[in-house]
């Protein structure tokens, strides 16, 4: 059971915009910045955005973050094959004095 | 260019220990965070231990706190994972990762190393 909660799928088809949610409390997304990773099949985690809605250089502004409350949102706009991975958010917990993630967003381009 | 490698991954009993080990080159080492992420086969992502530019400032999950040590030696640009009293549910892929900042809370991971596999199983 994750601290975060992410939905364990979401798909679009070529071109299309998705958004994959993430949902925490006022330890954690409520109080802190939200960070996203995104994980190709068979690699390691790669950050993707940083600070809820900060693209490290190299990320293409295809992708956006936006936080509110106590969830965030990672959006994907024109939707392409090579975008098919796992994706994950995360957040420093101020209860749990660390770093919690969700539980991961499988996206699927159809 | 940054980057981290990790070794010391491998097959050890329920009880056994394991030492990981992880070289860094690219950065200043000595100025930034370091971090342990696991992902159990099939799972997602677990924050493990971290460790400030220092070493002055440890941080453990509680899954592992009080059987796992982080430490860092700034002269050689490597960390470690030391892990004691191994049990099946620590078996995962272990990344090491470099923090963007000094201190290791409220941050995010910049770099992230390609794993090494860790399984516990007699």
């Amino acid at each position: 059971q994750s601290v975060l909660t992410q939905p364990p799928s979401a798909s679009g088809t070529p071109g299309q915009r998705v958004t994959v949610s993430c949902s925490g409390s006022n330890s954690n997304i409520g109080s802190n910045p939200v960070n996203w990773y995104q994980q190709l099949p068979g690699t390691a985690p790669k950050l993707l955005i940083y600070t809820n809605d900060q693209r490290p250089s190299g990320v293409p502004d295809r992708f956006s973050g936006s936080k509110s409350g106590t969830s965030a949102s990672l959006a994907i706009s024109g939707l392409q094959s090579e975008d098919e991975a796992d994706y994950y958010c995360a957040a420093w917990d101020d209860s749990l004095n660390g770093r919690v993630f969700g539980g991961g967003t499988q996206l699927t381009v159809l | 260019e940054v980057q981290v490698l990790e070794s010391g991954g491998g097959l050890v009993q329920p009880g056994g220990s394991l030492r990981l080990s992880c070289a860094a080159s690219g950065f200043t080492y000595s100025t930034y965070a370091m971090s342990w992420v696991r992902q159990a086969p099939g799972k997602g992502l677990e924050w493990v231990s971290a460790i400030s530019g220092s070493g002055s400032s440890t941080y453990y999950a509680d899954a592992v706190r009080g059987r796992f040590t982080i430490s860092r030696d700034n002269s050689k640009n490597t960390l470690s994972l030391q892990m004691n009293s191994l049990r099946a549910e620590d078996t995962a892929v272990y990344y090491c990762a470099k923090d963007e900042d000094y201190d290791f809370w409220n941050g995010y991971w910049d770099h992230w190393g390609q794993g090494t596999q860790v399984t516990v199983s007699s």
